[in-house]
Protein backbone atom coordinates (compact mmCIF):
# COMPACT_ATOMS: atom_id res chain seq x y z
CA UNK A 1 0.00 0.00 0.00
CA UNK A 2 2.92 2.63 0.51
CA UNK A 3 3.66 2.17 -2.81
CA UNK A 4 1.35 4.51 -4.21
CA UNK A 5 1.65 8.29 -4.00
CA UNK A 6 -1.10 10.67 -4.08
CA UNK A 7 -0.27 14.81 -4.35
CA UNK A 8 -1.68 16.93 -3.38
CA UNK A 9 -3.84 15.67 -0.21
CA UNK A 10 -5.93 18.97 -0.26
CA UNK A 11 -6.60 20.56 -3.68
CA UNK A 12 -9.03 23.57 -4.08
CA UNK A 13 -10.13 24.89 -7.32
CA UNK A 14 -11.71 27.61 -8.83
CA UNK A 15 -14.86 27.31 -10.93
CA UNK A 16 -13.91 26.92 -14.97
CA UNK A 17 -9.93 26.04 -13.46
CA UNK A 18 -8.62 22.70 -14.76
CA UNK A 19 -6.63 20.77 -12.18
CA UNK A 20 -4.60 17.92 -12.26
CA UNK A 21 -4.02 15.35 -9.28
CA UNK A 22 -0.58 13.33 -9.41
CA UNK A 23 -0.33 9.56 -8.87
CA UNK A 24 3.21 7.63 -8.72
CA UNK A 25 3.38 4.05 -7.26
CA UNK A 26 6.86 2.16 -7.15
CA UNK A 27 5.10 -1.33 -7.20
CA UNK A 28 5.77 -2.30 -10.82
CA UNK A 29 2.04 -2.63 -11.52
CA UNK A 30 1.19 -2.46 -15.10
CA UNK A 31 -2.87 -1.21 -14.27
CA UNK A 32 -3.58 1.69 -12.91
CA UNK A 33 -7.04 3.37 -11.83
CA UNK A 34 -8.38 6.44 -10.79
CA UNK A 35 -11.90 6.01 -8.73
CA UNK A 36 -14.06 9.19 -7.29
CA UNK A 37 -15.67 8.82 -3.95
CA UNK A 38 -18.43 10.93 -2.62
CA UNK A 39 -20.76 10.19 0.39
CA UNK A 40 -22.58 7.09 0.01
CA UNK A 41 -21.92 6.26 -3.61
CA UNK A 42 -18.95 3.73 -2.52
CA UNK A 43 -16.19 3.82 -5.17
CA UNK A 44 -17.10 4.90 -9.03
CA UNK A 45 -14.48 4.07 -11.40
CA UNK A 46 -13.00 7.08 -13.91
CA UNK A 47 -10.22 5.81 -15.59
CA UNK A 48 -7.97 2.93 -16.08
CA UNK A 49 -5.02 1.82 -17.43
CA UNK A 50 -3.62 -1.07 -18.34
CA UNK A 51 -0.51 -0.74 -19.63
CA UNK A 52 1.86 2.71 -20.72
CA UNK A 53 0.28 5.16 -23.69
CA UNK A 54 -2.98 3.14 -22.95
CA UNK A 55 -6.30 3.66 -20.89
CA UNK A 56 -9.77 3.18 -21.18
CA UNK A 57 -12.79 5.23 -19.43
CA UNK A 58 -14.67 4.15 -16.75
CA UNK A 59 -17.98 4.58 -15.70
CA UNK A 60 -17.91 8.47 -14.95
CA UNK A 61 -14.95 9.49 -17.37
CA UNK A 62 -17.00 12.82 -18.35
CA UNK A 63 -15.12 15.95 -17.38
CA UNK A 64 -11.98 14.29 -16.55
CA UNK A 65 -8.46 13.34 -18.72
CA UNK A 66 -5.47 11.40 -18.11
CA UNK A 67 -2.58 10.42 -19.51
CA UNK A 68 -0.04 6.93 -18.86
CA UNK A 69 3.77 8.41 -20.35
CA UNK A 70 5.23 6.22 -18.02
CA UNK A 71 4.26 3.36 -15.93
CA UNK A 72 5.06 4.47 -12.83
CA UNK A 73 2.51 7.23 -13.17
CA UNK A 74 -0.99 8.46 -13.68
CA UNK A 75 -2.10 12.08 -13.58
CA UNK A 76 -5.92 12.68 -13.42
CA UNK A 77 -6.41 15.96 -14.94
CA UNK A 78 -10.22 17.33 -13.87
CA UNK A 79 -10.95 19.71 -16.47
CA UNK A 80 -13.55 22.55 -16.08
CA UNK A 81 -16.33 20.30 -18.21
CA UNK A 82 -16.68 18.69 -14.75
CA UNK A 83 -19.43 20.37 -12.93
CA UNK A 84 -19.44 18.87 -9.75
CA UNK A 85 -15.77 17.71 -9.40
CA UNK A 86 -15.75 18.29 -5.20
CA UNK A 87 -15.19 14.42 -3.90
CA UNK A 88 -12.54 12.43 -2.21
CA UNK A 89 -10.01 10.98 -5.58
CA UNK A 90 -8.45 7.95 -4.90
CA UNK A 91 -5.71 6.45 -6.93
CA UNK A 92 -4.95 2.74 -7.14
CA UNK A 93 -2.90 -0.02 -8.81
CA UNK A 94 -2.86 -4.21 -9.59
CA UNK A 95 0.09 -6.35 -10.99
CA UNK A 96 -2.88 -6.66 -14.49
CA UNK A 97 -6.30 -5.92 -15.16
CA UNK A 98 -6.13 -8.80 -16.70
CA UNK A 99 -5.85 -12.13 -15.09
CA UNK A 100 -7.48 -13.76 -12.08
CA UNK A 101 -8.09 -11.72 -8.50
CA UNK A 102 -5.83 -9.45 -8.98
CA UNK A 103 -5.88 -7.13 -5.75
CA UNK A 104 -6.19 -3.72 -6.18
CA UNK A 105 -3.86 -1.36 -4.09
CA UNK A 106 -5.29 2.43 -3.12
CA UNK A 107 -3.32 5.59 -2.50
CA UNK A 108 -4.24 8.26 0.50
CA UNK A 109 -6.17 9.86 -2.02
CA UNK A 110 -6.57 13.62 -2.44
CA UNK A 111 -9.66 15.99 -1.56
CA UNK A 112 -10.41 18.46 -4.18
CA UNK A 113 -13.12 21.07 -3.43
CA UNK A 114 -14.68 23.72 -5.36
CA UNK A 115 -14.24 27.68 -4.31
CA UNK B 1 -22.72 -4.19 -17.13
CA UNK B 2 -21.55 -5.54 -13.47
CA UNK B 3 -23.54 -4.24 -10.72
CA UNK B 4 -23.10 -5.02 -6.94
CA UNK B 5 -25.47 -4.06 -4.07
CA UNK B 6 -24.67 -3.67 -0.54
CA UNK B 7 -27.08 -3.80 2.27
CA UNK B 8 -27.30 -2.40 4.76
CA UNK B 9 -25.53 0.84 4.32
CA UNK B 10 -25.24 1.59 7.84
CA UNK B 11 -25.00 -0.91 11.29
CA UNK B 12 -24.51 -1.00 14.01
CA UNK B 13 -23.76 -3.13 16.90
CA UNK B 14 -22.09 -3.83 20.45
CA UNK B 15 -19.05 -4.37 21.48
CA UNK B 16 -18.86 -8.45 21.33
CA UNK B 17 -21.17 -8.95 18.91
CA UNK B 18 -21.03 -10.17 15.36
CA UNK B 19 -21.83 -8.68 12.47
CA UNK B 20 -23.18 -9.39 8.79
CA UNK B 21 -22.33 -7.17 5.62
CA UNK B 22 -24.30 -8.64 2.12
CA UNK B 23 -23.78 -8.08 -1.00
CA UNK B 24 -25.27 -9.33 -4.54
CA UNK B 25 -23.91 -9.52 -7.83
CA UNK B 26 -25.69 -9.49 -11.52
CA UNK B 27 -22.72 -11.01 -13.43
CA UNK B 28 -22.47 -14.54 -13.06
CA UNK B 29 -19.23 -14.72 -15.13
CA UNK B 30 -17.70 -12.61 -11.80
CA UNK B 31 -15.06 -14.88 -10.02
CA UNK B 32 -13.29 -12.66 -7.54
CA UNK B 33 -14.83 -10.92 -4.30
CA UNK B 34 -12.54 -8.74 -2.13
CA UNK B 35 -13.62 -7.00 0.84
CA UNK B 36 -12.04 -3.03 1.52
CA UNK B 37 -12.27 -1.43 5.23
CA UNK B 38 -12.02 2.32 4.93
CA UNK B 39 -11.37 4.42 7.86
CA UNK B 40 -12.12 8.10 8.15
CA UNK B 41 -10.57 10.08 5.65
CA UNK B 42 -8.08 6.78 4.48
CA UNK B 43 -7.43 4.95 1.88
CA UNK B 44 -9.40 1.55 1.62
CA UNK B 45 -7.39 -1.61 2.44
CA UNK B 46 -8.34 -5.26 1.38
CA UNK B 47 -9.45 -7.24 4.61
CA UNK B 48 -10.15 -10.66 2.68
CA UNK B 49 -11.05 -11.81 -0.60
CA UNK B 50 -12.34 -14.83 -1.55
CA UNK B 51 -12.29 -16.47 -5.31
CA UNK B 52 -15.22 -18.58 -7.07
CA UNK B 53 -13.58 -21.77 -6.28
CA UNK B 54 -13.87 -21.29 -2.79
CA UNK B 55 -17.08 -21.10 -0.75
CA UNK B 56 -15.91 -19.66 2.41
CA UNK B 57 -12.47 -18.27 3.31
CA UNK B 58 -11.60 -17.44 7.41
CA UNK B 59 -8.78 -14.89 8.52
CA UNK B 60 -9.05 -14.47 12.60
CA UNK B 61 -12.48 -12.70 13.18
CA UNK B 62 -13.19 -12.12 9.52
CA UNK B 63 -14.62 -14.66 7.28
CA UNK B 64 -16.61 -14.62 4.19
CA UNK B 65 -19.03 -16.98 2.48
CA UNK B 66 -19.81 -17.03 -1.52
CA UNK B 67 -23.37 -18.49 -2.66
CA UNK B 68 -22.67 -18.72 -6.31
CA UNK B 69 -25.67 -20.28 -7.20
CA UNK B 70 -27.97 -17.24 -5.67
CA UNK B 71 -24.82 -14.52 -6.81
CA UNK B 72 -24.45 -13.14 -3.27
CA UNK B 73 -21.17 -13.45 -0.62
CA UNK B 74 -21.25 -12.18 2.82
CA UNK B 75 -18.59 -10.28 4.91
CA UNK B 76 -18.78 -11.71 9.00
CA UNK B 77 -17.09 -10.24 11.63
CA UNK B 78 -17.26 -11.70 15.56
CA UNK B 79 -16.29 -10.33 18.17
CA UNK B 80 -16.42 -7.30 17.22
CA UNK B 81 -14.34 -4.26 18.61
CA UNK B 82 -14.43 -0.66 18.62
CA UNK B 83 -11.54 -0.63 16.26
CA UNK B 84 -13.69 -2.67 13.52
CA UNK B 85 -15.86 1.05 13.12
CA UNK B 86 -15.32 1.50 9.72
CA UNK B 87 -16.83 1.96 6.15
CA UNK B 88 -16.84 -1.42 4.80
CA UNK B 89 -17.04 -2.06 0.76
CA UNK B 90 -17.58 -5.21 -1.54
CA UNK B 91 -16.37 -5.81 -4.80
CA UNK B 92 -16.71 -8.01 -7.91
CA UNK B 93 -14.56 -8.78 -11.30
CA UNK B 94 -14.52 -11.15 -13.67
CA UNK B 95 -11.18 -11.13 -13.81
CA UNK B 96 -10.31 -11.80 -17.22
CA UNK B 97 -9.82 -9.05 -20.38
CA UNK B 98 -10.11 -5.46 -19.85
CA UNK B 99 -13.12 -6.00 -17.77
CA UNK B 100 -11.14 -7.70 -15.15
CA UNK B 101 -12.07 -3.89 -13.02
CA UNK B 102 -13.34 -4.37 -9.32
CA UNK B 103 -17.09 -3.06 -9.61
CA UNK B 104 -17.42 -1.76 -5.72
CA UNK B 105 -21.03 -2.21 -3.47
CA UNK B 106 -21.93 1.30 -2.60
CA UNK B 107 -20.31 0.60 1.20
CA UNK B 108 -21.78 -0.14 4.52
CA UNK B 109 -20.79 2.18 7.81
CA UNK B 110 -19.73 -0.10 11.02
CA UNK B 111 -20.56 1.24 14.29
CA UNK B 112 -19.06 -0.77 16.94
CA UNK B 113 -20.14 0.60 20.37
CA UNK B 114 -18.39 0.01 23.53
Amino acid sequence: DGGITQSPKYLFRKEGQNVTLSCEQNLNHDAMYWYRQDPGQGLRLIYYSQIVNDFQKGDIAEGYSVSREKKESFPLTVTSAQKNPTAFYLCASSISVQGYGNTIYFGEGSWLTVV
Amino acid sequence: GENVEQHPSTLSVQEGDSAVIKCTYSDSASNYFPWYKQELGKRPQLIIDIRSNVGEKKDQRIAVTLNKTAKHFSLHITETQPEDSAVYFCAASKGTGNTGKLIFGQGTTLQVKP
